[in-house]
């Protein structure tokens, strides 16, 4: 079982491009996550979607958007880049209920210059 | 605000024991989550307490206390494999994962 899936690994982008994060998950949870993570700070949540065709914003939504089109997928777009969203990009999954812990992905190291 | 405390960083050596710390305030409590994270790779679940006490898995062990706030994971018979951090995160009345920065484990020989 693949579990969750995310590509790129990583990426160096110039600053004012868009880019796609592509996450997959063949688990069937209903919740899935993006976090980004940085030196000295906990995960921080960007965007999270509960089941498919809803989404939610998290802690640092802006600049990003995602879409949960289905259960399996749930991509992150940065519309216009910048230097402060360099970070090492976790996408996660679970399933819902009380003692449910979440499945992380191998994480996208993005550099934006 | 919400907020996680552990310890940045602590140094052990092989073969002995280590306790790392958790201290929380959030917005109602569902739960307290202890993950490992070894350089360069993804979070892993390690642990998960609700109810106060303690829960022993193998070599770790890991205790809640919700009237302090509190939570420590217990790592016995330390191992070189065991350098990594550990993230300690409670879930708050919005079922949203709130995590702490992570504390650096140093393992000695």
């Amino acid at each position: 079982t693949a579990g969750i899936t995310q590509a790129p690994t990583s990426q160096i982008l110039a600053a004012g491009r868009s880019m796609t994060l592509r996450c997959t998950q063949d688990m069937r949870h209903n919740a899935m996550y993006w976090y980004r993570q940085d030196l000295g700070l906990g995960l921080r949540l960007i965007h999270y979607s509960n089941t498919a065709g809803t989404t939610g914003k998290g802690e640092v939504p802006d600049g990003y958007s995602v879409s949960r089109a289905n259960t399996d997928d749930f991509p992150l777009t940065l519309a216009s880049a910048v230097p402060s969203q360099t970070s090492v990009y976790f996408c996660a999954s679970s399933d819902t209920g009380e003692h449910t812990e979440a499945f992380f992905g191998q994480g996208t190291r993005l550099t934006v210059v | 605000g919400q907020n996680i405390d552990q310890p940045t960083e602590m140094t052990a050596t092989e073969g002995a024991i280590v306790q790392i710390n958790c201290t929380y305030q959030t917005s109602g409590f569902n739960g307290l989550f202890w993950y490992q994270q070894h350089a360069g790779e993804a979070p892993t679940f390690l642990s998960y307490n609700v109810l106060d006490g303690l829960e022993e898995k193998g070599r770790f062990s890991s205790f809640l206390s919700r009237s302090k706030g509190y939570s420590y994971l217990l790592l016995k018979e330390l191992q070189m494999k065991d350098s990594a951090s550990y993230l300690c995160a409670v879930r708050d009345s919005n079922y949203q994962l709130i995590w702490g920065a992570g504390t650096k484990l140093i393992i000695k020989p």
